[in-house]
């Protein structure tokens, strides 16, 4: 088992330009998550999906949109990228067995994105 | 408002010696609490997660604590090895009306020196 895959792992855009983060996924888990990771700050979520066909907003989805294409994929889309938008991003997916248990997250091995 | 605090920021030890990192957070309705390990250039990787029931949990060389009442963890890293040199980013998940919610700490990152 691959785990959690991510392409590409490094990508340079210049402002105004657009792309698509990919992600999968084998261990056959519901819950798909993209998060963004800057210096000095936690991982902070920019989108979710609790299950095929749904997504919701994280705390930081401006910019941002995404696609939930199966149970394996999730993929991140900037339509127009900004120098803010200059971060390390990782996609996860879990397991939600009850509402009231763990939710252990399966993070990929993350997409360095620098936006000149 | 749902906060994860950790201490210190960084944290320069000798291979072979102990050391303590520090956990206090915010976030209620408490879930449960997980230590990630996260290697440069790599993502973050689990090493225990405790509930509130449960106030330690080992893994190795490494033992997290949690106190529900201070809400405060830590992690403790017995006879450090060179390749323990990571950030270690303490997680706390809420539940609540609104389903889950997770906070991620900013990680203390430890370098281990022969």
């Amino acid at each position: 088992n691959a785990g959690v895959t991510q392409t590409p792992k490094f990508q340079v855009l210049k402002t105004g330009q657009s792309m698509t983060l990919q992600c999968a996924q084998d261990m056959n888990h519901n819950s798909m998550y993209w998060y963004r990771q800057d210096p000095g700050m936690g991982l902070r979520l920019i989108y979710y999906s609790a299950s095929e066909g749904t997504t919701d907003k994280g705390e930081v989805p401006n910019g941002y949109n995404v696609s939930r294409l199966n149970k394996r994929e999730f993929s991140l889309r900037l339509e127009s990228a900004a120098p803010s938008q200059t971060s390390v991003y990782f996609c996860a997916s879990s397991e939600i067995r009850t509402l009231s248990s763990y939710n252990e997250q399966f993070f990929g091995p993350g997409t360095r994105l620098t936006v000149l | 408002k749902n906060q994860v605090e950790q201490s210190p920021q960084s944290l320069i030890i000798l291979e072979g010696k102990n050391c303590t990192l520090q956990c206090n957070y915010t976030v209620s309705p408490f879930s449960n609490l997980r230590w990630y390990k996260q290697d440069t250039g790599r993502g973050p990787v689990s090493l225990t997660i405790m509930t509130f029931s449960e106030n330690t949990k080992s893994n190795g060389r490494y033992t997290a604590t949690l106190d529900a009442d201070t809400k405060q963890s830590s992690l403790h890293i017995t006879a450090s090895q060179l390749s323990d040199s990571a950030s270690y980013i303490c997680v706390v998940s809420a539940i609540g009306a609104g389903g889950f919610k997770t906070i991620f700490g900013a990680g203390t990152r430890l370098f281990v020196k022969a």
